[in-house]
């Protein structure tokens, strides 16, 4: 009965690799998000799709490319990792003009 | 354009003691106002929320939060923290289905 979920919990790769966090939500909404959070704890929005199409995409490196398959799924590829794209990935989703996001457990993903 | 301002970065408590975290928001439009909490290695859980009406927002875990709008403040407090209140806590301001989060504030509560 998980709300939104995302796999996997925790990833370790090496520079270079290209690799994909996965998320899905099964509360019926229509808007899903992806954050990040950095080593000092600062949130900052990624993406966010509404109905399967981007709505925001704030200044993220184009090595980072969201794809919304449907409504309840929302999935990260990330192209050439970086030391710098270590940190923790959240994804939450959220009813269109509710404002009220509900989110993810993360993904700590660490780039050796 | 939105921003949001936690003014402390930790907040030391003891247990049974009133705990203020501060939140201050700058908004050209109408926004709602949030605070979420993380607890240690786990994701964000909404406490409360300020949509509109009474100024005076009741959450879960007992906390509450007072928006006051000429102060441009969203401040969250509980009259008697907690060990388990030790987490990081989040002020979010929304506008335009963007969430926009202040630094955090990490409440340390020790015996």
């Amino acid at each position: 009965d998980t709300a939104v979920s995302q796999t996997p919990k925790y990833l370790v790769t090496q520079m270079g690799n290209d690799k994909s966090i996965k998320c899905e939500q099964n509360l019926g909404h229509d808007t899903m998000y992806w954050y990040k959070q950095d080593s000092k704890k600062f949130l900052k929005i990624m993406f966010s799709y509404n109905n399967k199409e981007l709505i925001i995409n704030e200044t993220v490196p184009n090595r980072f490319s969201p794809k919304s398959p449907d409504k309840a799924h929302l999935n990260l590829h990330i192209n050439s990792l970086e030391l710098g794209d270590s940190a923790v990935y959240f994804c939450a989703s959220s009813l269109a003009g509710t404002d009220e996001q509900y989110f993810g457990p993360g993904t700590r993903l660490t780039v050796t | 354009a939105q921003s949001v301002t936690q003014l402390d970065s930790q907040v030391p408590v003891f247990e049974e003691a009133p705990v203020e975290l501060r939140c201050n928001y700058s908004s050209s439009v109408s926004v709602y106002l949030f605070w979420y909490v993380q607890y240690p290695n786990q994701g964000l859980q909404l406490l409360l929320k300020y949509l509109s009406g009474s100024t005076l927002v009741k959450g879960i875990n007992g906390f509450e939060a007072e928006f006051n709008k000429s102060q441009t403040s969203f401040h969250l407090r509980k009259p008697s923290v907690h060990i388990s209140d030790t987490a990081e806590y989040f002020c979010a301001a929304s506008g335009y289905s963007t969430l926009t989060f202040g630094k955090g504030t990490m409440l340390l509560v020790s015996p």
